[in-house]
């Protein structure tokens, strides 16, 4: 079973903070990272991959990945209310036909 | 404006009864999910397909079938429902061609009430 881990939370940060999401993953052959962000009731939706060690940054995210400790984290920069989900990471192993999700992480952030 | 489309938003069926999930997409995609999701369990994967009338079983696939004749069209099926499977089921869809089609696309999902 490959497995895919995230703290639960809730984790509640102050508008303009920065929110550190982090997950573990168990096979080391993943090879794509995937944060998805899910509203209350919507359906998810990507925020963010990344494939190689290091950081990438879009806008207010920062995903950052090692893979030799099989970690992979979404840094949130500038925090907003409209922020507040559940953010789910999801690993992809196999190159396109399966992911594997976490079990996401709630963040509310409080104005 | 890429579109996954769950033909039911709510069901509500009854112990036994046969239920019919059906999905479609408009992104000529190859790939084609299944997943519930239930609280503190988050998504797991019940059934995908890579192509027509190909299929795959995921990590739950027991008590569960699929069909998918045409490229667009991904259906779940209960053959006899039972109250263990009340949850909210969300289909996706995704591209092939290595990493970069990695991106899922969801539904709105369909959530099955069984009394």
């Amino acid at each position: 079973q490959k497995e895919v881990e995230q703290n639960s939370g809730p984790l509640s940060v102050p508008e303009g903070a920065i929110a550190s999401l982090n997950c573990t993953y168990s096979d080391r052959g993943s090879q794509s990272f995937f944060w998805y962000r899910q509203y209350s009731g919507k359906s998810p939706e990507l925020i963010m991959f990344i494939y190689s060690n290091g950081d990438k940054e879009d806008g207010r995210f920062t995903a950052q990945l090692n893979k030799a400790s099989q970690y992979v984290s979404l840094l949130i920069r500038d925090s907003q209310p409209s922020d507040s989900a559940t953010y789910l990471c999801a690993v992809n192993s196999d190159g396109g036909n399966q992911f594997y999700f976490g079990t996401g992480t709630s963040l509310t952030v409080i104005p | 404006d890429v579109k996954v489309t769950q033909s039911s938003r709510y069901l509500v069926k009854r112990t036994g009864e046969k239920v019919f999930l059906e999905c479609v997409q408009d992104m000529d995609h190859e790939n084609m999910f299944w997943y519930r999701q239930d609280p503190g369990l988050g998504l797991r994967l019940i059934y995908f397909s890579y192509d027509v009338k190909m299929k795959e079983k995921g990590d739950i696939p027991e008590g569960y079938s699929v069909s998918r004749e045409k490229k667009e069209r991904f259906s779940l099926i209960l053959e006899s429902a039972s109250t263990n499977q009340t949850s909210m089921y969300l289909c996706a869809s995704s591209g092939s061609g290595g990493i970069w089609a990695g991106e899922l696309f969801f539904g709105e999902g369909s959530r099955l009430t069984v009394l």
